[in-house]
């Protein structure tokens, strides 16, 4: 099967670095989305890794290890705004090609 | 261009009633998900239409929940004789695929519907 995890809750300060880790074991691995739920809404997408190494998209950036099965998505310069889970989801063959989603961090971002 | 959208955005209904869902995918898009998101809980996989295959229905979680989809459209969402604990919502989600069938970058997310069953 496939198996996804990340840390329920994260607390943080306004201004500040915040790095969110996702580890996966998976079988057929397709790569590495992050997605960022506000309460009451639906996900929306942030990132999307195949390859090892950095992404960096303005605050945000995303990190994917293959070889160790991690992720971690990596927020800088927190606003207050930040606060909402973020999503670690894994596309992989086993599954259909499908995406397979973690349970979601809940970032709070405090002043 | 429209995104994915859903209807009804929030139903209330009484124990034992069938419910039916609906989700208009992005036009073009082949692959189509659902998902079920109980309150401060992540998104549990119900059922999943790639294109022309067989849909995979691993998640849906009892014989009360089906799902039909109309070609490379519209998607149904069928609940059964619901129950309290099939208060959630429901949130459709629709992809490109590439040519292995893969899904391509990312899914994009219909606003849900809130399903309350009393």
């Amino acid at each position: 099967g496939q198996n996804i995890d990340q840390p329920t809750e994260m607390t943080a300060t306004e201004g500040a670095i915040v790095q969110i880790n996702c580890t996966y074991q998976t079988s057929g691995f397709n790569g590495l989305f992050w997605y960022q739920q506000h309460a009451g809404e639906a996900p929306t997408f942030l990132s999307y890794n195949v390859l090892d190494g950095l992404e960096e998209k303005g605050r945000f950036s995303s990190f994917l290890s293959r070889s160790k099965g991690y992720s971690y998505l990596l927020l800088k310069e927190l606003q207050m705004k930040d606060s909402a889970s973020y999503l670690c989801a894994a596309l992989t063959k086993a599954a259909g090609n499908k995406l397979t989603f973690g349970g979601g961090t809940r970032v709070l971002v405090k002043p | 261009g429209a995104g994915v959208s859903q209807s009804p955005s929030n139903k209330v209904t009484e124990k034992g009633k069938d419910v039916e869902l609906r989700c208009d995918p992005i036009s073009g898009h082949t692959a189509l998900y659902w998902y079920r998101q109980r309150l401060g809980q992540g998104l549990e996989f119900l059922i999943y239409f790639q294109g022309n295959s067989a849909p995979d229905k691993s998640g849906l979680p009892s014989d009360r929940f089906s799902a039909e989809r109309t070609g490379e459209s519209v998607s149904t969402l069928t609940i059964q004789r619901t129950q309290q604990e099939d208060s959630a919502v429901y949130l459709c989600a629709s992809s490109l695929l590439n040519r292995q069938g893969a899904t391509l970058n990312e899914q994009f997310f219909g606003p849900g519907t809130r399903l309350t069953v009393l």
